[in-house]
């Protein structure tokens, strides 16, 4: 299996700030990445796939980069509806895994 | 408009099987490249994939879950059904489907609302 980790695991922001959240892979995965959003009780939410590709419908305030083993995926100005916890996943290999997750909570 | 919506019992006992039905609108099993997939979330915990079907017929299982899986498709119901023998504690979840994302590999861009299934004595 392909492992994810991210960092921070949590952390506090302030509504307009920047926001960065990396995911590391075990093993090079091709930019086979995708990033969710996730609020209590609710299932996640698609943002971005193929590591950078917006889905349709995201504001243009979520961004991802990153190659390799290594992506991010960056808010660039916090809105109050951003605070959630964040998940990435690989799909690289055919056993897809998830992250750990992120959770962004207010300061 | 694409919709999902998974069903089964709330609660299991220790050692029996767990199915799981998923009720999908929106999309064929039967078009070229469409999938739908299973992922679980144990209460205040990540994300874990288990199961994923294609239309046409390909299965891919998580390799730690392998055995006690099994994921079949009623193209004709729209349906997709999800089995877990051997159901233990651990496996106490929200349990969603998901619908594939065409083109660009195996994301999920839809989701049902999950149902949460208790595995206790």
């Amino acid at each position: 299996d392909i492992q994810m980790t991210q960092s921070p695991s949590s952390l506090s922001a302030s509504v307009g700030d920047r926001v960065t959240i990396t995911c590391r892979a075990s093993q090079g995965i091709s930019n086979s990445l995708a990033w969710y959003q996730q609020k209590p009780g609710k299932a996640p939410k698609l943002l971005l796939y193929a590591a950078s590709r917006l889905e349709s419908g995201v504001p243009s305030r979520f961004s991802g980069s990153g190659s390799g083993t290594d992506y991010t995926l960056t808010i660039s100005s916090l809105q109050p509806e951003d605070f959630a916890t964040y998940y990435c996943q690989q799909y690289y290999s055919t056993s897809i895994t998830f992250g750990p997750g992120t959770k962004v909570d207010i300061k | 408009q694409i919709t999902l919506k998974e069903s089964g019992p709330t609660l299991v006992k220790p050692t029996q099987t767990l199915t799981l039905t998923c009720t999908f609108s929106g999309f064929s099993l039967s078009t070229s490249g469409v999938g739908v997939g299973w992922i679980r979330q144990p209460p205040g915990k990540a994300l874990e994939w288990l199961a994923l079907i294609y239309w046409d017929d390909d299965k891919r299982y998580s390799p730690s879950l392998k055995s006690r899986l099994t994921i079949t498709k009623d193209t004709s119901k729209n349906q997709v059904v999800l089995t877990m023998t051997n159901m233990d504690p651990v496996d106490t979840a929200t349990y969603y489907c998901a619908h594939r994302r065409l083109v660009a590999g195996t994301c999920f861009d839809y989701w049902g609302q999950g149902t949460l299934v208790t595995v206790s004595s």
